[in-house]
């Protein structure tokens, strides 16, 4: 059980394009889903906490207004980066929380690479 | 301000010998601290983690050591097998908000046969 699975798993686009990513716990109910973005050889980042049915949260130096963030039930979350550029470019990964678990214990997707040309 | 770091960006092990990765963290606050195991191109997968009310946890081939004074743990895997080869992440968590993770910089860790 608690699997989270991301799609696409890889997207290329043109920069100026809008790109959605998916985010899905499979098997259990995740009141909380965070974002991260990790960037070749560095540590996996933290972009925002979004908990269902409210607002995200981001975290410093993210900027909303690009990376959209939708948490419309409790096993799907989206990002969406708009207006994408060059420098988006990277390795974008969700983790959940499943509803009742453990307060420290997120479970991880797959990961989508996003390439922006 | 890298609130948990690992120094050493890569680790070289030969198969059957001890692996030990280690971490540093500076937030006192911190109170749950996590192992993370991950492959290119794919999500982190959870090892084995610890409370700071520990000071050892161990889980078949793997410990993790907590030093609170030195604001220090360390994962020691034994023996090491070629498919431990991957990138070890140390994380952290405070019960504050929403409890979320902060995560080192990573070690790539080779076990070599």
């Amino acid at each position: 059980g608690a699997v989270v699975s991301q799609h696409p798993s890889w997207v290329i686009c043109k920069s100026g394009t809008s790109v959605k990513i998916e985010c899905r716990s499979l098997d259990f109910q995740a009141t909380t889903m965070f974002w991260y973005r990790q960037f070749p050889k560095q540590s996996l980042m933290l972009m925002a906490t979004s908990n269902e049915g409210s607002k995200a949260t981001y975290e410093q130096g993210v900027e909303k207004d690009k990376f959209l963030i939708n948490h419309a039930s409790l096993t799907l979350s989206t990002l969406t980066v708009t207006s994408a550029h060059p420098e988006d470019s990277s390795f974008y990964i969700c983790s959940a929380r499943r509803f009742g678990g453990a307060y420290n214990e997120q479970f991880f997707g797959p990961g989508t690479r996003l390439t922006v040309l | 301000d890298q609130q948990v770091k690992q120094n050493s960006p890569s680790l070289s092990v030969q198969e059957g010998r001890i692996s030990i990765l280690n971490c540093d963290y500076t937030n006192s606050m911190f109170d749950y601290f996590l192992w993370y195991k991950k492959y290119p191109a794919e999500g982190p997968t959870f090892l084995i983690s610890i409370s700071s009310i520990k000071d050892k946890n161990e889980d078949g081939r793997f410990t993790v050591f907590l030093n609170k004074s030195a604001k220090h743990l360390s994962l020691h895997i034994v023996p090491s097998q070629p498919g431990d080869s991957a990138v070890y992440f140390c994380a952290a968590s405070e019960n504050t908000g929403f409890q979320k993770l902060v995560f080192g910089t990573g070690t790539r860790l080779l076990v070599s046969p």
